[in-house]
């Protein structure tokens, strides 16, 4: 059973430029939650997928947006990036029926945005 | 609105100290679950437990045990005889749901055990 990948690790971007950051959930998994953790802060919560709808939404302006794609991996997109956005993106995956459906998280890739 | 805090920003101690994590929270919902993460330097978050706002039973897990008083609002961790190992950061997070939907976290406490 493989765990959460997200890929790059790293990302440098400068200011006013678009990203795109990859999660693949874990195996049987399908829901997919976004938090972005600022240096020194917990992680806060982004948006969820859960059957390639978004599912629920925090207090994040709309030029982040997502994707959820059939095999319940996703993506982050955010546009016209801030010097604030700078921050490790964490994805965390679960399925959502049964008893269970604890979630978990990915490494996360830290942006950087200059 | 929901609000998790976490007063200790930094604890240090000695290998083989015991050492409590603070957490208070606030909410209005009656029905609400409580997490514990542990963050290692890798930077994944691993779950540690969650508890129901209607179960206020103590747990014990190994060296982990977990205080819940819904009457002061908080749920405090204890390491017993810390390790080295057990040096990271740890969050305790507040949700309305079992699933751990839209974790509210609090800042963390950064735990430096040393030899």
């Amino acid at each position: 059973e493989t765990g959460v990948t997200q890929s790059p690790t790293h990302l440098i971007k400068t200011r006013g430029q678009q990203v795109t950051l990859r999660c693949s959930s874990q195996s049987g998994h399908n829901t997919v939650s976004w938090y972005q953790q600022a240096l020194g802060q917990g992680p806060q919560f982004i948006f969820q997928y859960y059957r390639e709808e978004e599912n629920g939404r925090g207090n994040f302006p709309p030029r982040f947006s997502g994707l959820q794609f059939p095999n319940y991996s996703s993506e982050l997109n955010v546009n016209a990036l801030e010097l604030d956005d700078s921050a490790l993106y964490l994805c965390a995956s679960s399925q959502t029926s049964g008893r269970r459906n604890e979630q978990f998280f990915g490494p996360g890739t830290r942006l950087t945005v200059l | 609105a929901q609000k998790v805090t976490q007063a200790q920003t930094e604890i240090s101690v000695v290998e083989k100290e015991d050492v409590t994590l603070d957490c208070v929270y606030e909410t209005r919902d009656t029905t609400y679950y409580l997490f514990w993460y542990k963050q290692p330097p890798s930077g994944e978050l691993v779950f540690l437990i969650r508890r129901n706002s209607f179960d206020e039973q103590n747990e014990i897990s190994g060296r982990y045990s977990w205080n819940f008083q819904k009457s002061t609002s908080s749920f405090n961790f204890t390491i017993t005889a810390s390790q080295v190992v057990d040096s990271a950061v740890y969050f305790c997070a507040l949700s309305e749901d079992f699933s751990g939907y839209a974790l509210n976290f609090g800042k963390g406490t950064s735990l430096l055990v040393t030899p």
